[in-house]
């Protein structure tokens, strides 16, 4: 198993510009999780998914959306990029809703 | 709501000896707590977790304690090598399942001395 893979690792972006974060899993978990990490600081919850077709919005929705049309995959969208959301965006994903197992991470850059 | 600190930003140990990270919590209805090390560049790796109906829990060369009279739990690492080098998170769950994410602490960066 691959685990949780992401895609890009690295971006940067205009002010303005739009980005989708691709996050997949091959485990089948059920639950998937974005999270974005500030320097310094813990991981905020963005969104979350508990199946295919389900989403509801975490601690710091605003500025992003998401979507979960399948069981492996969970696609982060930014539609307006602000210097706000330059941050390491991670994707996680639980087989019950408990432990939580992470992707490498995208390191995004809004200038 | 919940939130989670680490009590030190920063933990400097010498090679071999045994670490211990603390983290406190707020919630008393906190009821499932994870430990996760996150190396440089990389995502959080889960290293041990424990529920609230436990006090001890022991996994190969770690230890989880706790204590939620005063709503604190520890990591400790045993003989710490070189590879141990990473920030260590503490995260906890008040949701029964963590069907809406884990609150994570800020983090302590372990510095292991040669």
């Amino acid at each position: 198993n691959a685990g949780v893979t992401q895609t890009p690792k690295f971006r940067i972006l205009k002010i303005g510009q739009s980005m989708t974060l691709q996050c997949t899993q091959d485990m089948n978990h059920n639950y998937m999780y974005w999270y974005r990490q500030d320097p310094g600081m813990g991981l905020k919850l963005i969104y979350y998914s508990v199946g295919a077709g389900i989403t509801d919005k975490g601690e710091v929705p605003n500025g992003y959306n998401v979507s979960r049309s399948t069981t492996e995959d969970f696609p982060l969208r930014l539609e307006l990029a602000a210097p706000s959301q330059t941050s390491v965006y991670f994707c996680a994903s639980s087989p019950h809703g408990d432990t939580q197992y992470f992707g490498p991470g995208t390191r995004l850059t809004v200038l | 709501g919940e939130s989670v600190g680490l009590h030190l930003p920063t933990l400097s140990v010498q090679e071999g000896d045994n670490s211990i990270i603390n983290c406190a919590y707020s919630n008393s209805a906190s009821d499932y707590f994870i430990w996760y090390k996150q190396e440089s560049g990389k995502g959080p790796q889960f290293i041990i977790d424990i529920r609230s109906n436990m006090d001890k829990r022991q996994g190969q060369r770690v230890t989880v304690l706790l204590n939620k009279t005063v709503k604190h739990l520890s990591l400790q690492i045993a003989a710490t090598q070189p590879g141990d080098s990473a920030v260590y998170f503490c995260a906890a769950d008040t949701s029964g399942g963590g069907a809406d994410g884990l609150t994570f602490g800020k983090g302590t960066h372990l510095i292991i001395q040669p």
